[in-house]
């Protein structure tokens, strides 16, 4: 079965870049998608086709799929953003999920 | 705006059937989109259940294929789940869901979730 490998966690200071990686055979040639998920929250969905944004996700939220990795990357990053974060994808006619990132923000 | 709203046991009991219906509202079943379920232990990550459209088309996840099935009310505007011969390993919170389906799947509307717990 299909497989997506996330990073447990990744730390990064406020205002600065975060880059949360999602990794799976010849993802490139798949859709990626990402959910945002704060403690005792639905996930949100923030990046949907690769670098798609939904209505209402801030620009800081950007996306990219190419080769074997997909990345979500939060630009400026807030204290607010601290939370998991969940890459997706389509596969053989099931959806698969990553394992998760917690990012934090110290 | 699109809502959905999980609803159903909070405990079920060993070897029982876990039985959930989301209740859509703001959207039409029939207008479109599949609407699925994925599950979340507790401090785990996502899993996907599975997905239907309104026409009865069903996706399910192979790893539980076997014990679930999932229908459509389009009188009533709502969706169930259905879990049969639950262990302590299927507790967790479920949430239901709108996705497409297909290569540009993605969920852009979830319920609250509602915690089961396998219990006796």
């Amino acid at each position: 079965s299909y497989e997506l490998t996330q990073p447990p966690s990744v730390s990064v200071s406020p205002g600065q870049t975060a880059s949360i990686t999602c990794s799976g055979d010849r993802l490139g040639d798949k859709y990626a998608s990402w959910y945002q998920q704060k403690p005792g929250q639905s996930p949100v969905v923030v990046i949907h086709q690769d670098d798609k944004r939904p209505s209402g996700i801030p620009e800081r939220f950007s996306g990219s799929n190419s080769g074997n990795t997909a990345t979500l990357t939060i630009s400026g990053t807030q204290a607010m953003d601290e939370a998991d974060y969940y890459c997706q994808a389509w596969d053989s006619s099931t959806v698969v999920f990553g394992g998760g990132t917690k990012l934090t923000v110290l | 705006q699109v809502q959905l709203q999980e609803s159903g046991p909070g405990l079920v009991k060993p070897s029982e059937t876990l039985s959930l219906t989301c209740a859509v509202s703001g959207y039409s079943i029939s207008s479109g989109y599949y609407w699925g379920w994925i599950r979340q232990p507790p401090g785990k990550g996502l899993e996907w259940i599975g997905s239907i459209f309104h026409s009865g088309t069903t996706y399910y996840n192979p790893s539980l294929k076997s014990r679930v099935t999932i229908s459509v009310d389009t009188s009533k505007n709502q969706f169930s789940l259905k879990l049969s011969s639950v262990t302590a390993a299927d507790t967790a919170v479920y949430y239901c869901v709108r996705s497409l389906v297909g290569a540009t799947t993605s969920f852009d509307y979830w319920g609250q979730g509602n915690l089961v717990t396998v219990s006796s």
